[in-house]
């Protein structure tokens, strides 16, 4: 069976400060994909990233960054220089190459106060 | 584009009503997906479909039902409304199973009283 730990259940902290969103994984697949996506306030789920098993490459874009460790089975995002327009659920999710399914974290909520 | 839409945004159904929420994409997406988040959770798979006429049980299919006669549209419709199905119901389509980056619509809260 696949489980996402997003730990964190809420982050605050003010405009313009690092953040580190955690995110650690279990599964038996070899073969599996690694997502983040962004729910603001207005509801709707926006894809942020992908990262596939065999890909241990770290990724920036922009102010975001991912972290993925295989050793570790985390896949860790920073927004670096937070922005009151980061506030917003996070997820982070698993799925196995040959599913359909994936299994969500519980997400971890970040407020950014100006 | 208008995306993926769903209607309506907000229902409260009494319990052992019917009803069926609407799906739309119009960017000639593939696979379609239903998905609900209960509060504090993340997303459950109900169904998914990989093309008209196709479609497959997802994580938590039970008392509910498909159906994907067009490329476009894929209504999601509950039979016998119980109060577990009081959630927020999410539509996303996606070219294909590789093309990972699912397009999601503003979702669906329901509300079982």
């Amino acid at each position: 069976a696949q489980k996402v730990t997003q730990a964190q259940t809420e982050i605050s902290v003010v405009e313009k400060e690092d953040v580190t969103l955690d995110c650690v994984y279990e599964t038996r697949d070899t073969t599996y994909y690694l997502f983040w996506y962004k729910q603001p306030p207005s509801g709707e789920l926006v894809f942020l990233i992908r990262r596939n098993s065999f890909d241990e490459q770290n990724e920036i874009s922009g102010r975001y960054s991912w972290n993925f460790q295989k050793s570790t089975s985390s896949f860790n995002f920073t927004i670096t220089a937070s922005q009151v327009v980061d506030s917003a659920v996070y997820f982070c999710a698993l799925r196995a190459a040959g599913s359909y399914i994936p299994t969500f974290g519980r997400g971890t909520s970040l407020i950014v106060h100006p | 584009n208008a995306g993926v839409t769903q209607t309506p945004k907000f229902r409260i159904l009494k319990i052992g009503q019917s009803m069926t929420l609407q799906c739309t994409q119009d960017m000639n997406h593939n696979y379609m997906y239903w998905y609900r988040q209960d509060p504090g959770m993340g997303l459950k798979l109900i169904y998914y479909s990989v093309g008209a006429g196709i479609t497959d049980k997802g994580e938590v299919p039970n008392g509910y039902n498909v159906s994907r006669s067009t490329t476009e549209d894929f209504p999601l419709r509950l039979e016998l409304a119980a109060p577990s199905q009081t959630s927020v119901y999410f539509c996303a389509s996606s070219y294909d199973r590789s093309s990972y980056e699912q397009y999601f619509g503003p979702g669906t809260r329901l509300t079982v009283t």
